[in-house]
């Protein structure tokens, strides 16, 4: 069974930093794009980045360029989404999802549970 | 940059057939898919490639796509149909992954 199993609800200060991850099982983990997603309390769906574990080839949307760092480490079948210094406006729920098709062409089959990262003083 | 439009809220009637849109330029020539997701919970892949199912997924969704509009059209709404849904392309000419702003859907 194909399940992405991502890291618990985080509650971290501004400016610090913070890696979440999404481990992946039941499948060939290097086989298959990984997406990050965010979604803002109350808000839809928006579209961060993916990376394919494989040959950590990596997109990002122009939105996330810069502001966050998309990673993988095939070896224990993770990906990582990760920033080096958070601000209030990152507190939301992240979500990953495994891609089918690929770049240009897939969609997320399956997905994470999400996981609540909250920025506060 | 792309940009996908959806209607933010649609209701229906239990029994009865609900319409979600998502309009975008010359979207008829991309592929669309549809995700739903219900409060508190991780979305879940309803319609691909316009108009596939996945395996689960109950034949009363079903996806269509032509010109600028994409429709999810859902049969025989029940209850447990309510939920915010989304489409979702990918813009090839900048090579990024694009949702709609999402639909509200009220079973009444």
């Amino acid at each position: 069974e194909v399940q992405l199993t991502q890291s618990g609800a985080e509650v971290k200060k501004p400016g610090e930093s913070l890696k979440i991850s999404c481990k992946g099982t039941g499948y060939s983990f290097s086989s298959y794009w990984i997406a990050w997603i965010r979604q803002m309390p109350g808000k839809g769906l928006e579209w961060m980045g993916i990376i394919h574990p494989g040959d950590s080839d990596t997109r990002y949307s122009p939105s996330f360029q810069g502001q966050v760092t998309i990673s993988a480490d095939k070896s224990i079948s993770t990906a990582y989404l990760q920033w080096s210094s958070l601000k209030a406006s990152d507190s939301a729920m992240y979500y990953c999802a495994r891609h089918i098709g690929g770049v240009g062409i897939g969609y997320g089959e399956y997905w994470g549970q999400g996981a609540q990262v909250t920025v506060s003083s | 940059s792309y940009v996908l439009t959806q209607p933010p809220s649609v209701s229906v009637a239990p029994g009865k057939t609900a319409t979600i849109t998502c309009g975008g330029n010359n979207i008829g020539s991309k592929s669309v898919n549809w995700y739903q997701q219900k409060p508190g919970q991780a979305p879940v892949l309803v319609i691909y490639y316009d108009t596939d199912r996945p395996s689960g997924i109950p034949e009363r969704f079903s996806g269509s796509n032509s010109g600028n509009t994409a429709t999810l059209t859902i049969s025989r709404v029940e209850g447990g149909d309510e939920a915010d849904y989304y489409c979702q392309v990918w813009d090839r000419s900048s090579g990024h992954l694009v949702f709609g702003g999402g639909t509200k859907l009220t079973v009444l």
